[in-house]
């Protein structure tokens, strides 16, 4: 059984920081581009960040770009966001998303975790 | 960036009835690159459509898709009381920069 596992959220002021990690089961982790998508409070889902599955190709976001930091680590099977500079308009819960595609682009999202709540505020 | 707009926001209707969604791109989506999902509240989203038409695996074949360049639709032939949730409709022809659509509700009348 594939499971996604997210950790690490939380309530943050405006401008810190939170590390976001996602542990991987029951698929070939390493052969997948994963990615992070959030959907603020009532809102649609948005796409975040994605990493390919070696590690190679890394994209972000315009909204993140320069504040957030997607890794990997495949002898882990685990998925990292590090957030810096948070802003209130980050607040929402971010997925770990499994997606297939190509070696260096995803395509749709196969694999989901349960998310993990990032609430950013004063 | 490709623009997703969903409609309706929200549709009404009874288990057994038809489900017709809509899901209108601002520019062509090359080669039906586009995917739909279905997530219920608390729920993580669940891939249902991958290129307009093909259904994920374990999808129900009364979930279909079809459309072409700027105008996609998602059918759900006979709606089942596990279908009322909320579904929304994803392009990746401009790959890696993914988007999404609003949303459509499907709520019991």
């Amino acid at each position: 059984e594939v499971q996604l596992v997210e950790s690490g959220g939380g309530l943050v002021k405006p401008g810190g920081s939170l590390r976001l990690s996602c542990a991987a089961s029951g698929f070939t982790f390493q052969t997948f581009s994963m990615n992070w998508v959030r959907q603020a409070p009532g809102k649609g889902l948005e796409w975040v960040s994605s990493i390919s599955s070696s590690g190679t190709y890394i994209y972000y976001a315009d909204s993140v770009k320069g504040r957030f930091t997607i890794s990997r680590d495949n002898a882990k099977n685990s998925l990292y966001l590090q957030m810096s500079s948070l802003r209130v308009e980050d607040t929402a819960v971010y997925y770990c998303a499994g997606a297939a595609g190509t070696t260096m682009v995803p395509y749709y999202f196969l694999y989901w975790g349960q998310g993990t709540l990032v609430t950013v505020s004063s | 960036e490709i623009v997703l707009t969903q409609s309706p926001g929200t549709l009404s209707l009874s288990p057994g009835e038809r489900a017709t969604l809509s899901c209108r791109a601002s520019q062509s989506v090359r080669s039906n690159y586009l995917a739909w999902y279905q997530q219920k509240p608390g729920q993580a989203p669940r891939l249902l459509i991958y290129g307009a038409s093909s259904r994920a695996a374990g999808i129900p074949d009364r979930f279909s898709g079809s459309g072409s360049g700027t105008d996609f639709t998602l059918t759900i032939s006979r709606l089942e009381p596990e279908d009322f949730a909320v579904y929304s409709c994803q392009q990746y022809d401009t790959s890696p920069r993914l988007t999404f659509g609003g949303g459509t509700k499907v709520e019991i009348k």
